[in-house]
């Protein structure tokens, strides 16, 4: 079936450092979602990517799908304690509604 | 909009009795989701509904599962008999497929222990 990992699984920052997650699908995306968790939460969506090689922005985060559309990457700009949490990205399989969620990156901010 | 709710927030129960799940997800969506967290496995989808109907259930680990929809406003998950190894914190979800936008909002999750 449909697998989909992230790199790193954890990643350890200073406050003020850049962070990036990287994720990889073993099969061709109709679109990628990215997700946040924070400890002892539940994953909240931040967005979706559609288009082969699409870039989004959300003020810190930078959000970008791949051209083959089979891995994607997530950038956070000057990290701040607020971006503590596990970043997920899921995409649909054979059914578009039905989303495989990565294996997820865990992100600790040294203050 | 209250958002995705569910019930307990927490359930810890001994092995062998019956535990159910509950989840309200938010008006006028028409998909709904249960997955299944744990460290070792990650997110795991267990099933889903469309307009209250079940599409795929091929993630329920076993028999000892099981999950309606009765309505489009509730869905449960009952777990009997309840074993250690169902330990885990279990999310429902909910969509709406809209004008291309497919992600989803989930509840807070019920943490289950079994003792």
């Amino acid at each position: 079936g449909q697998q989909v990992m992230q790199i790193p699984q954890y990643q350890h920052v200073q406050e003020g450092e850049d962070f990036t997650t990287y994720c990889n699908s073993s099969t061709t995306l109709s679109n990628i979602q990215w997700y946040k968790q924070r400890p002892g939460g539940h994953p909240v969506f931040l967005i979706q990517l559609v288009k082969s090689g699409e870039v989004k922005k959300q003020k810190r985060l930078t959000f970008q799908f791949g051209e083959a559309k089979k891995n994607s990457s997530l950038h956070i700009t000057a990290t701040q304690t607020t971006d503590v949490g596990t970043y997920f990205c899921a995409g649909p399989g054979r059914y578009y509604e039905k989303l495989t969620f990565g294996t997820g990156t865990r992100l600790t901010i040294i203050p | 909009d209250a958002g995705v709710i569910q019930s307990p927030r927490h359930e810890v129960t001994e092995m062998g009795q019956e535990v159910t799940l509950r989840c309200k997800p938010i008006s006028g969506h028409d998909y709904l989701f249960w997955y299944r967290q744990t460290m070792m496995r990650g997110l795991e989808l267990l099933i889903y509904f469309n307009n209250n109907v079940p599409i795929d259930d091929s993630g329920m680990p076993e028999d000892r599962f099981s999950a309606k929809m009765p309505n489009a406003s509730f869905s449960t998950l009952k777990i009997q008999p309840s074993e250690p190894r169902d330990s885990a914190v279990y999310f429902c979800a909910s969509s709406i497929h809209r004008e291309g936008n497919y992600g989803y909002t989930f509840g807070s999750g019920t943490r289950l222990t079994v003792v």
